[in-house]
């Protein structure tokens, strides 16, 4: 059964400063893995999506990575900022349609 | 061009009542999903459509059912509500598999 695990469930940190945020899998038979944004009591936005043959996506200050042989992807956000501030979530699909959760990191950036 | 719309936004239910949670979309896309997301927890998959007249189980289906018969609707039918219900339904939707999923904002459910 596939595991997706988020580490840390919070994070704090100043403005400015780079982090990186980590998910890791237990089945590396995977189709791809997303990355989520969700801001308190919205819906979930896709922010980068990493198909099973690539390595990493970009997208402005992000930048998602993908090993799956250790069953693990980072999350990279740039220059942080307060604006940065959601909980992020990491899903893998194995199969067409069967996409699994982490239970997410919640990101607060402070100015 | 609205994307995927949910309603209702809020509702409270009483044990044994029943409901349906609408969810709408405009992007003609061919696959549609129902989550439910319990607090400090990840999303887990109700039920799924690949397309119209098609509907299949997910991960927790007990409890809901759906119908599909358009493109544009899927909606998630309740029939005897039960606290365990309580939670924020999503819904989202896919054009084809492995291609970025777009949500819903969510419809927070309480069953009392």
């Amino acid at each position: 059964k596939q595991e997706v695990t988020q580490i840390p469930a919070a994070l704090s940190v100043p403005e400015g400063e780079n982090l990186v945020l980590n998910c890791s899998f237990t089945d590396s038979a995977i189709y791809n893995l997303q990355w989520f944004r969700q801001d308190p009591g919205k819906g979930l936005t896709s922010l980068l999506l990493i198909q099973s043959s690539q390595r990493e996506q970009t997208s402005g200050r992000l930048n998602a990575s993908l090993d799956k042989s250790s069953g693990r992807s980072t999350l990279y956000i740039a220059a942080s900022q307060p604006g940065d501030s959601a909980t992020y979530l990491c899903a893998v699909k194995k199969g067409a349609q069967k996409l699994v959760f982490g239970q997410g990191t919640r990101l607060t950036i402070n100015p | 061009n609205a994307g995927v719309t949910q309603t209702p936004k809020f509702r409270i239910l009483k044990i044994g009542q029943s409901m349906t949670l609408q969810c709408t979309q405009d992007m003609n896309h061919n696959y549609m999903y129902w989550y439910r997301q319990d607090p400090g927890m990840g999303l887990k998959l109700i039920y799924y459509s690949v397309g119209a007249g098609i509907t299949d189980k997910g991960e927790v289906p007990n409890g809901y059912n759906v119908s599909r018969s358009t493109t544009e609707d899927f909606p998630l039918r309740l029939e005897l509500a039960a606290p365990s219900q309580t939670s924020v339904y999503f819904c989202a939707i896919e054009q084809y598999p492995g291609e970025k999923l777009f949500f819903g904002s969510g419809t927070q459910l309480s069953v009392l």
